[in-house]
């Protein structure tokens, strides 16, 4: 699977969109982007993946770069509750390896 | 739905105890994993398992074991605890081999002493 580089921590005020950057420049070309976030003490919550288009849900939007090295998850109107760890990660969809997890980035929603 | 239930949600062992964490899934998953996650760590994964009666290792499993009798149950039990195994301990469940839509349990905080 592709490695992952995510800032450690961030910041967003409450209301506003949080942007939460992932560099995966050695990404193939059948490996997906997953995003899962954990909130404190809790188990990690899936949020949302993608191949190449964007793609959008109720929790969030995931951009993709045309070249597919890098990809941002989007939290349009960021609350208190989305303070969490995010987690970016890459792999082929039907990996026989399990889903691995890295030390993500903590966001942090100021009121 | 309760989704993936983990019993206990706390214990505490003394070294060279053994017991065994349950996790209970209603989803009908036939996928399921143990990890655990040290403080300010990510999660490693223990074991897994692809279906009834196939378990396999994960980055971790040194002092586990699991078993996989049903497609609802898979239990993790540790032999002869040891200081290095107070962790968090995760258990999750996903319809498949895609790494969407894992569904995780609440987790049981272990401290070895």
């Amino acid at each position: 699977d592709a490695k992952t580089t995510q800032p450690p921590s961030m910041d967003c005020a409450e209301g506003r969109a949080a942007n939460l950057p992932c560099n995966h420049s050695t990404i193939s070309g059948n490996e997906y982007v997953y995003w899962y976030r954990q909130i404190h003490s809790q188990g990690p919550q899936y949020i949302i993946h993608g191949l190449k288009n964007n793609e959008t849900n109720e929790m969030a939007s995931l951009i993709i770069t045309e070249d597919r090295k890098s990809s941002t998850l989007i939290l349009p109107h960021a609350t208190l509750r989305d303070t969490a760890v995010y987690y970016c990660i890459v792999r082929v969809y039907g990996s026989a390896r399990q889903l691995t997890f890295g030390s993500g980035t903590q966001l942090t929603v100021l009121p | 739905n309760a989704g993936v239930t983990q019993t206990p949600k706390f214990r505490i062992l003394k070294i060279g105890q053994s017991m065994t964490l349950q996790c209970a899934q209603d989803m009908n998953h036939n996928y399921m994993y143990w990890y655990r996650q040290d403080p300010g760590m990510g999660l490693k994964l223990i074991y897994y398992s692809v279906g009834a009666g196939i378990t396999d290792k994960g980055e971790v499993p040194n002092g586990y074991n699991v078993s996989r009798s049903t497609t609802e149950d898979f239990p993790l039990r540790l032999e002869l605890a040891a200081p290095s195994q107070t962790s968090v301990y995760f258990c999750a469940s996903s319809p498949g081999q895609g790494g969407y839509g894992y569904t995780f349990g609440s987790g049981t905080r272990l401290t070895v002493v």
